[in-house]
């Protein structure tokens, strides 16, 4: 039992270059989510699905895009990437949205050059 | 969601109880308290949440005051593996937006 798996842990992208985050889970949780942790601002919502077939945007969407794969799959696509976008990001999952505890992944660490 | 207070750090010897406390004296009525904690690098993870009465789990108790204006979470037998920032959350349970995390309490087990 795995939980929630990132990949890849590390990467450098040029500016304007793109990229997927992958991210999966083996709780069969019905929410996901993406997040973006920056020094001193906290954890904020890019995008979540609340559960399969649905995606919305969260706090900081511009810049991103989501697909929902399946129950255990939910990717983030930079198609674009700017050095604003350098960051941590983790992905989540919970049983449902809202009340339901988020279990995060380990992180993707990105720096955009 | 409301605000928290947690001391900057605490220490603790191996095998002792930790006890980190939390204010967050404006919570409402339908406010939960959750604590995650963040070891170096990895993600956050989550610990245990309540809303007014006590909870165990494998990992911590949550004991939350009667006015519900403060809580402790207790590692009943702390292991090097415990040191890590530990966060205070209250939020109402209808969504997770923006997680503001706040500084909370550096947590550093000692041989």
């Amino acid at each position: 039992n795995a939980g929630v798996t990132q990949t890849p842990k590390f990467q450098v992208l040029k500016t304007g270059q793109s990229m997927t985050l992958q991210c999966a889970q083996d709780m069969n949780h019905n929410s996901m989510y993406w997040y973006r942790q920056d020094p001193g601002m906290g954890l904020r919502l890019i995008y979540y699905s609340a559960s399969e077939g649905t995606t919305d945007k969260g706090e900081v969407p511009n810049g991103y895009n989501v697909s929902r794969l399946n129950k255990r799959e939910f990717s983030l696509r930079l198609e674009s990437a700017a050095p604003s976008q350098t960051s941590v990001y983790f992905c989540a999952s919970s049983e449902n949205h809202g009340l339901s505890p988020l279990h995060f992944g380990n992180g993707t660490r990105l720096t955009v050059t | 969601d409301a605000k928290t207070t947690q001391p900057t750090s605490m220490d603790c010897a191996e095998g002792r109880a930790a006890n980190l406390p939390c204010n967050h004296s404006t919570i409402s009525g339908n406010e939960y308290v959750y604590w995650y904690r963040q070891i170096h690098s990895q993600g956050p993870q989550y610990i245990i949440h309540g809303l007014k009465n006590n909870e165990t789990n494998e990992m911590a108790s949550l004991i939350i005051t009667e006015d519900r204006k403060s809580s402790t979470l207790i590692l009943p037998h702390a292991t090097l593996r415990d040191t890590a920032v530990y966060y205070c959350i209250v939020r109402v349970g209808n969504s997770w937006g923006k997680l503001q995390f706040g500084s909370g309490t550096q947590v550093v087990v000692t041989p």
